[in-house]
């Protein structure tokens, strides 16, 4: 069956450091990734998309890659701050199935 | 801005009990899905509806069904909860582009954590 997943459960990084969140999918090739935020008790909220013809995206302080040779999604914060602690959820689109990874828990340490 | 809104955002029932769970979007949009979130599975499609009184079953739709009679309006239902079905329940729809195209990404209400003792 098609399968996400994100390798760290938890990952923790020093205030100012480049964070980097790793997602790998498995017996299939989905035609998108898309990655949310989820903070504690809420609702995820939807951060950035990446096709599989688009090597890079990236908006304001956040960069999505696709390498569909890995089969591997990463999603960098850069000059990460306490305010990105949340919980990190990759999701791969296929025939418009929706399949989500179980998430990466990321603590930014001041 | 999209609104998502969930009836409950905790409920405690009792095992056998009915439950019904609503979710009301102001989007007009034709997508809807609930989804169940538990600890170490992450989130699991239960059902999801695209257009009003259509309905598809997800990956673990037993134990579970909805309505959708208005465009609106999407319900879960648990005709008889059981302790199993504890979880935090979140419902979602399909942002639409600014082309009104399906974009592929969910916008999703706050939840709603179900306890079943």
């Amino acid at each position: 069956s098609q399968k996400i997943e994100q390798n760290s459960e938890a990952l923790n990084i020093q205030e100012g450091k480049t964070a980097t969140l790793t997602c790998n999918y498995t017996n299939y090739s989905p035609a998108y990734l898309q990655w949310y935020r989820q903070d504690p008790g809420r609702g995820p909220v939807f951060l950035l998309l990446i096709r599989e013809n688009e090597k890079e995206k990236r908006k304001e302080r956040l960069k999505v890659t696709f390498d569909t040779t890995l089969k591997q999604s990463l999603f960098h914060i850069t000059a990460s701050q306490p305010a990105d602690s949340a919980t990190y959820l990759c999701a791969g689109t296929s025939y418009g199935k929706l399949t989500f990874g179980q998430g990466t828990i990321l603590t930014v340490h001041p | 801005d999209v609104k998502v809104t969930q009836s409950s955002r905790y409920l405690v029932k009792r095992t056998g009990e009915k439950v019904f769970l609503e979710c009301v979007q102001d989007m007009d949009h034709e997508n809807m899905f609930w989804y169940r979130q538990d600890p170490g599975l992450g989130l699991r499609l239960i059902y999801f509806s695209y257009d009003v009184k259509m309905k598809e079953k997800g990956d673990i739709p037993e134990g579970y069904s909805v309505s959708r009679e208005k465009k609106e309006r999407f319900s879960l239902i648990l005709e008889s909860a059981s302790t199993n079905q504890t979880s935090m329940y979140l419902c979602a729809i399909n942002n639409r582009g600014t082309s009104g195209r399906n974009t592929g990404e969910l916008f999703f209400g706050e939840g709603s954590r179900l306890t079943v003792l």
